[in-house]
């Protein structure tokens, strides 16, 4: 089946610090793949996102690499600020499988990222 | 173009009543897909319309349901609400020409007593 599995949290930085959050998935074929991010008491942001292998998604100075033959998609920020501090959710859209499957994405657990001053 | 919009921003209700939830998609998007999120379970998809038709379904009990009108708008019903059903009800559209990406509102934070 589909799935995504994310790196538990909390994780908890200084400002400036290197961010990598992991995040792994399981599917058929070439899912579209997302990084979401939540901000406190607001719902999901589009942050990044990446539709087939190799693909680079990037956005406010956030990367991801889909890759196929690790079957990853970790989000990377190389300098984070105070103002990252919010909850990034890894998630894909599958590809193939029947129509009640093709439509809807389906989340990692999210990983609560806190950046201090 | 605005986001998509959800209202009422909050809920509170006791158990054994019913609410209706509302969704209006970015304009010129058809498809609308609601996803309940709770901190045991996380984001769980409950359904998608597209053009007025329920095109998807997750595993939710039949006291959840849900419609979309003519003009893509969309509502979701609980009915005999239970405790656990207090969650964070986030509403998501997508269309034009992107049909890959998913664009969520800011979410329905309803409390059941």
């Amino acid at each position: 089946g589909n799935s995504v599995t994310q790196m538990e949290g909390p994780v908890t930085l200084s400002e400036e610090a290197f961010l990598t959050i992991n995040c792994t998935y399981t599917a058929t074929g070439y899912p579209s793949l997302f990084w979401y991010v939540q901000y406190p008491g607001e719902g999901l942001q589009l942050l990044l996102k990446a539709t087939k292998a190799d693909d680079k998604g990037s956005n406010k100075g956030f990367e991801a690499t889909y890759r196929k033959e690790t079957t990853s998609f970790h989000l990377e920020k190389g300098s984070v600020q105070v103002s990252d501090s919010a909850v990034y959710f890894c998630a894909l859209r599958p590809s193939v499988g029947r129509g009640s499957t093709l439509g809807r994405l389906y989340f990692g657990r999210g990983t609560q990222l806190t950046v201090w001053p | 173009k605005a986001g998509v919009t959800q209202t009422p921003r909050y809920l509170i209700k006791t158990r054994g009543q019913q609410v209706t939830l509302s969704c209006s998609p970015i304009s010129g998007h058809r498809s609308v897909s609601w996803y309940q999120q709770t901190p045991g379970q996380g984001l769980q998809f409950l359904f998608e319309y597209f053009s007025e038709t329920q095109r998807n379904k997750g595993n939710f009990p039949g006291r959840f349901s849900g419609r979309q009108f003519s003009n893509s708008r969309s509502e979701m019903n609980v009915s005999t609400l239970e405790l656990g059903d207090s969650a964070l009800y986030l509403c998501a559209s997508k269309g034009g020409g992107d049909t890959d990406t998913q664009y969520f509102g800011p979410g329905t934070r309803l409390t059941v007593l």
